[in-house]
């Protein structure tokens, strides 16, 4: 069974530029998370999907950030402009429901 | 607000021996749930482990174990045996019982020495 994937491994920008990060859940998981991971730190929690719909988005800066998961499958999160504090590891989770988390390896972001 | 605190930064084991992770957290849920992750330098969060809190016993996984002390709210990890393999971060989370986010701490580093 293939697991959460996730592109690009790797984004190196410059600040006020646009970035996007794509995540493909695990088959039939409908819930998924996308995390940010500051240097040194646990993941946080940016937004949790179930099906199309953002179910908590409390954490998302929504002055710049955006998602979206269509069809309930894939998901983007966009950022833009992006700024230098916003170098961080992205990692995209998906679960049955509220069941057991799994990971993809998550997009390093470093912003010049 | 739940918190989750790892108080070791680094630790190291040698090849073969024991080491303990400490893990303590702050809720007023009775629901939750509560895992180790383990991280390794390609960044995939792996399931370690995973407690019930409505559970008494602690759970087991081969060499991984925990101490979960529910009054004092404290959830640590035992690696036995410890292998080269083992070296990572390991981070601590949280879950309620009816929320699917993680709450996470700020991990501990896992050196292992051969």
């Amino acid at each position: 069974e293939a697991g959460v994937v996730q592109s690009p491994r790797y984004k190196i920008i410059e600040k006020k530029q646009p970035v996007a990060f794509w995540c493909n859940p695990i088959s039939g998981h409908n819930t998924l998370y996308w995390y940010r991971q500051n240097l040194g730190q646990g993941p946080e929690l940016l937004i949790r999907y179930e099906n199309e719909e953002a179910v908590d988005d409390s954490q998302l800066p929504k002055d710049r950030f955006s998602a979206e998961r269509l069809k309930g499958v894939d998901s983007t999160l966009k950022i833009q402009p992006a700024e230098l504090g916003d170098s961080a590891v992205y990692l995209c989770a998906s679960s049955l429901d509220i069941g057991e988390q799994y990971f993809g390896p998550g997009t390093r972001l470093t912003v010049t | 607000a739940q918190t989750v605190t790892q108080s070791q930064p680094e630790m190291s084991v040698q090849e073969a021996e024991t080491v303990t992770l400490s893990c303590t957290y702050d809720t007023s849920e009775s629901d939750y749930y509560l895992f180790w992750y383990k991280q390794p330098p390609s960044r995939q969060m792996i399931l370690v482990i995973r407690q019930e809190a409505y559970k008494q016993q602690n759970a087991t996984e081969n060499r991984f174990s925990v101490n979960f002390q529910k009054a004092a709210k404290s959830f640590s990890l035992k690696i036995s045996d410890s292998q080269l393999g083992d070296a990572a971060m390991y981070f601590c989370a949280y879950r309620g019982g009816s929320q699917g986010n993680l709450i996470f701490g700020k991990g501990t580093k896992l050196s292992v020495k051969p």
